[in-house]
């Protein structure tokens, strides 16, 4: 199993370009996430996934899009890149968050750091 | 004030030390995780905690629920445990949508 893959590990945006950033699981998990990594700052929830075709709002959802269209991938989209997006993101999955499985253990992957400039 | 508290923020600390690393937290909470994030890396979950205590290999975790405080500790520390350790809570109800709120991490150094 490779766990939780996410692409890129680097980029640079200008301010107003677009990006997508991939994450894929191959753990057949329900629960998928995106969080941004700021420092000083703990992790801050953007937007998650119950399950294919559910996307919800996290802490920090302004300026971002995300689908799910498939169990496998949870992608997140900039729409208009700002400096304030200047972050490293993670994206994290767990098996599910219903019943006994709200606290299944965590899976991040590698993170992706974005420089806005 | 935050809802879940690490301390210290920075250790430094000689090999072979026996750390601790301290979580406080102010909600109801279900259960506590231990995170590990090496430099430039991703993060690993190390521990899932809902009550008394895991060990896992040099690691020990430890959790009180009616003080709200969980600690982890390191045996016979070594460079390779340098990295950022994060404290999280999942909340019975509130904090993220998730439910998870995250300490700000404490940034532990070993040196030979």
């Amino acid at each position: 199993n490779a766990g939780v893959t996410q692409t890129p590990k680097f980029q640079v945006l200008k301010t107003g370009q677009s990006m997508t950033l991939q994450c894929a699981q191959d753990m057949n998990h329900e629960y998928m996430s995106w969080y941004r990594q700021d420092p000083g700052m703990g992790l801050r929830l953007i937007h998650y996934s119950v399950g294919a075709g559910i996307t919800d709002q996290g802490e920090v959802p302004n300026g971002y899009n995300v689908s799910r269209s498939t169990t496998e991938d949870f992608p997140l989209r900039l729409l208009s890149a700002a400096p304030s997006q200047t972050s490293v993101y993670f994206c994290a999955s767990s098996y599910s968050l219903q019943g006994s499985s709200y606290n299944s253990p965590l899976h991040f992957g590698n993170g992706t750091r974005l420089t806005v400039t | 004030k935050n809802e879940v508290e690490q301390s210290p923020q920075n250790l430094t600390a000689q090999e072979g030390e026996f750390i601790t690393i301290n979580c406080s937290y102010s909600v109801g909470i279900s259960a506590l995780h231990w995170l590990q994030q090496h430099p430039g890396g991703g993060i690993v979950s190390l521990f899932m905690l809902s009550s008394g205590k895991k060990k896992h290999g040099r690691l020990i975790a430890t959790i009180n629920i009616q003080e709200k405080h969980s600690s982890l500790h390191i045996t016979a520390s070594h460079p390779r445990d340098s990295a950022v350790y994060i404290c999280a809570v999942r909340r019975h109800s509130g904090g993220g949508a998730d439910g998870l709120t995250f300490g700000k991490g404490t940034h532990l150094i070993i040196q030979p």
